[in-house]
């Protein structure tokens, strides 16, 4: 079956810009969450979606947001972008909050 | 907070050596424990999810322990090769509802395995 399915791979924005990344989670998986990946800081959680509903949410700025639709897909905002910004985000699929994640090949942002 | 730590940053060895990585983790309340492999500007590849109750996971050449009482675990591989070259991660999953499914990393351990 397919796997975790993010676009798009790079990007490349201007400070100031936003951005909207999008994770298509594995078919049948209702939990997806979205973590930023940096040389500094590693894998730090970003938030959870779980049924359209965000259940958990990590120590970010209020400029970073997301939301679920009803088919499971997910999508993460970040306005006003800094250049603190750039980093690898990963999206994982699970099927529910105990069981094994899966995560996509990630989105590569570069803020210039 | 939970914290995890992994040790050593860094690893290199010769083909064929037999290697242990370390994974140690603050909290004892925990669901699980999640072993990933991440290769250079990719995504992470789940290698063994071990849940509290178990002591230990086999996959391959692959053997994961979880000592959930002293916070550890272990990623045992065997035979290295040098396609298991990449950096590994550990990661745990906090017991409770409010924990989601929220996973703590640890820093990782970049593997080098040297033809």
């Amino acid at each position: 079956k397919a796997g975790v399915t993010q676009t798009p791979r790079y990007l490349i924005k201007t400070r100031g810009q936003q951005v909207t990344l999008s994770c298509s989670p594995i078919s049948g998986h209702r939990s997806v969450s979205w973590y930023q990946q940096t040389p500094g800081q590693g894998l730090q959680f970003l938030f959870e979606y779980f049924s359209e509903t965000q259940r958990n949410k990590g120590n970010f700025p209020g400029r970073f947001s997301g939301r679920q639709f009803s088919n499971s897909r997910s999508e993460m905002n970040v306005s006003t972008l800094e250049l603190g910004d750039s980093a690898l985000y990963l999206c994982a699929s699970s099927y529910s909050s105990n069981t094994e994640a899966f995560f996509g090949q990630g989105t590569r942002l570069t803020v210039v | 907070k939970q914290e995890v730590t992994q040790i050593p940053a860094a690893l290199s060895v010769p083909e064929g050596e037999n290697l242990v990585l370390n994974c140690s983790f603050t909290d004892s309340a925990i669901y699980n424990l999640q072993w990933f492999r991440q290769d250079p500007g990719k995504g992470l590849t789940s290698l063994l999810l071990i849940q509290s109750s178990q002591r230990e996971q086999t996959s391959g050449r692959l053997n994961a322990s979880l000592d959930k009482s002293s916070g550890r675990s272990t990623l045992y591989i065997a035979a290295s090769q040098p396609g298991d070259s990449a950096t590994y991660l550990c990661a745990v999953k906090g017991e409770g509802e409010t924990s989601g499914s929220r996973l703590t990393f640890g820093e990782g351990t970049q593997l080098t395995v040297n033809p």
